[in-house]
């Protein structure tokens, strides 16, 4: 079964509302979780490494008031869209990592539109 | 700038060929790849990793790793209907957290029965 879980699998959301994107690790502790975004037809894009107790690290480009990470415990980590757009419409999908560093799960993914 | 290079395709191939999936990277110092598999709007499935040179075998699967040719390669044997999907190269990254990938934009592989 999955160990990494993400919820909700997709969500619709009017223009300008913010969205909240769960991603659980269920039977280890992760205390390094990433997020991704993924255009159709295009690849996984790395968007922040979610950092347990800490402020994430966003990648170059990525606005971080504009994607609010939150990793409050070791099994949790949340993505907030603020303001959504219609360009913020895609696959996004989380990642931990258990182990030796060659162990990496991914969630199932969360699509989402903005309409 | 750290980047996974491959070939977008598509590859098409017939039932029980050999499809050949290729792969190059900038980060020298990437300390393993891997290879996932991705059916249209699911989340990417792990087929293998490799980090040593050389070969790596799993069933019909073939992983190969040149780090000097900064080269990674997947061979899919007696190659299935199932198989057709977006392969995805992916690098660890130098320094940091290993579980951080960069990925390639992937190979669509059309297996035809």
């Amino acid at each position: 079964g999955a160990v990494v879980s993400q919820h909700p699998s997709w969500v619709i959301c009017k223009s300008g509302t913010s969205v909240k994107i769960e991603c659980r690790s269920l039977d280890f502790q992760a205390t390094t979780m990433f997020w991704y975004r993924q255009f159709p037809k295009q690849s996984l894009m790395l968007m922040a490494t979610s950092n347990e107790g800490s402020k994430a690290t966003y990648e170059q480009g990525v606005e971080k008031d504009k994607f609010l990470i939150n990793h409050a415990s070791l099994t949790l980590s949340t993505l907030t869209v603020t303001s959504a757009h219609p360009e913020d419409s895609s696959f996004y999908i989380c990642s931990a990592g258990q182990g030796s560093g060659n162990t990496i799960y991914f969630g199932e993914g969360s699509w989402l539109t903005v309409v | 700038q750290k980047e996974v290079e491959q070939n977008s395709g598509p590859l098409s191939v017939p039932e029980g060929a050999i499809a050949s999936l290729n792969c190059t990277y900038s980060d020298r110092g990437s300390q393993s790849f891997f290879w996932y598999r991705q059916y249209s709007g699911k989340s990417p499935e792990l087929i293998m990793f490799i980090y040593s040179n050389g070969d790596k075998e799993d069933g019909r699967f073939t992983a190969q790793l040149n780090k000097a040719s900064q080269y990674v390669s997947l061979l899919i044997r007696d190659s299935q209907p199932s198989d057709s999907a977006t392969y995805l190269c992916a690098a660890s990254s130098s320094g940091g957290s290993n579980y951080k990938l960069t990925f390639g934009k992937g190979t669509l592989l059309t297996v035809n029965p």
